[in-house]
């Protein structure tokens, strides 16, 4: 079945730690996004790509990196300076370079910081 | 400012009953798609429906109805004869038309939904 795989589904991670959530898809899709989804706040974007090799930030992209080396491939890098991380991290996809395109999500990445 | 407004936070309503979710949007562009996604317990964003801005039609599908007006920038959502498996976080998103980087989805808040049994 094609779709969405993110890992680990829950991370727990100490203060002044890197972490990196995986995302991968066998959609054949170019377009690629993170969010993230803190309580009464809906989904913010981090970052999002269009084709391999490129990246674009979003509005919350402080403290986070990503890297598009393949097309299936899209892993969030949650680093030491983002300073309030533990939230809902979604990956999504979308068909095509243009146009609206549905967002087809993985099941998510739960990040706590102890 | 916010492109995409739910202001119903939480609603409860007794099984069976219907309910309306609220979506306003906001946007300059005369092309732009919405979209309503569900959002259950175990946490993965599941896909509705899609209305591009040309399509007024109201859409029907099983228990779903969908209101599109552009006259007043909503795109409220209704569950008729609700149930519980309808618990859920419902969020309405919106994609204006693509930039030299793409598009981007704008999301509103989310209107977590509980249906009683």
């Amino acid at each position: 079945d094609g779709g969405i795989t993110q890992s680990p589904k829950y991370l727990f991670r100490k203060e002044g730690q890197n972490v990196t959530l995986s995302c991968e898809q066998n959609l054949n899709h170019d377009a690629m996004y993170w969010y993230r989804q803190d309580p009464g706040q809906g989904l913010r974007l981090i970052y999002y790509s269009q084709i391999v090799n490129d990246f674009q930030k979003g509005d919350i992209a402080e403290g986070y990196s990503v890297s598009r080396e393949k097309k299936e491939s899209f892993p969030l890098t949650v680093t030491s300076a983002q300073k309030n991380p533990t939230a809902f991290y979604l990956c999504a996809s979308s068909g095509a370079l243009s146009g609206a395109n549905v967002l087809t999500f993985g099941a998510g990445s739960r990040l706590t910081v102890l | 400012a916010q492109k995409v407004t739910q202001a119903q936070t939480e609603i409860s309503v007794v099984e069976k009953e219907d309910v309306t979710l609220d979506c306003v949007y906001e946007t300059r562009d005369t092309t732009y798609y919405l979209f309503w996604y569900k959002q259950p317990p175990s946490g993965e964003l599941v896909f509705l429906i899609r209305r591009n801005s040309f399509d007024e039609q109201n859409e029907i599908s099983g228990r779903y109805s969908w209101n599109f007006q552009k006259s007043t920038s909503s795109f409220n959502f209704t569950i008729t004869a609700s149930q519980v498996v309808d618990s859920a976080v419902y969020f309405c998103a919106l994609s204006e038309a693509p930039s030299n980087t793409g598009n981007q989805f704008y999301f509103g808040t989310g209107t977590s939904l509980t249906v009683i049994p």
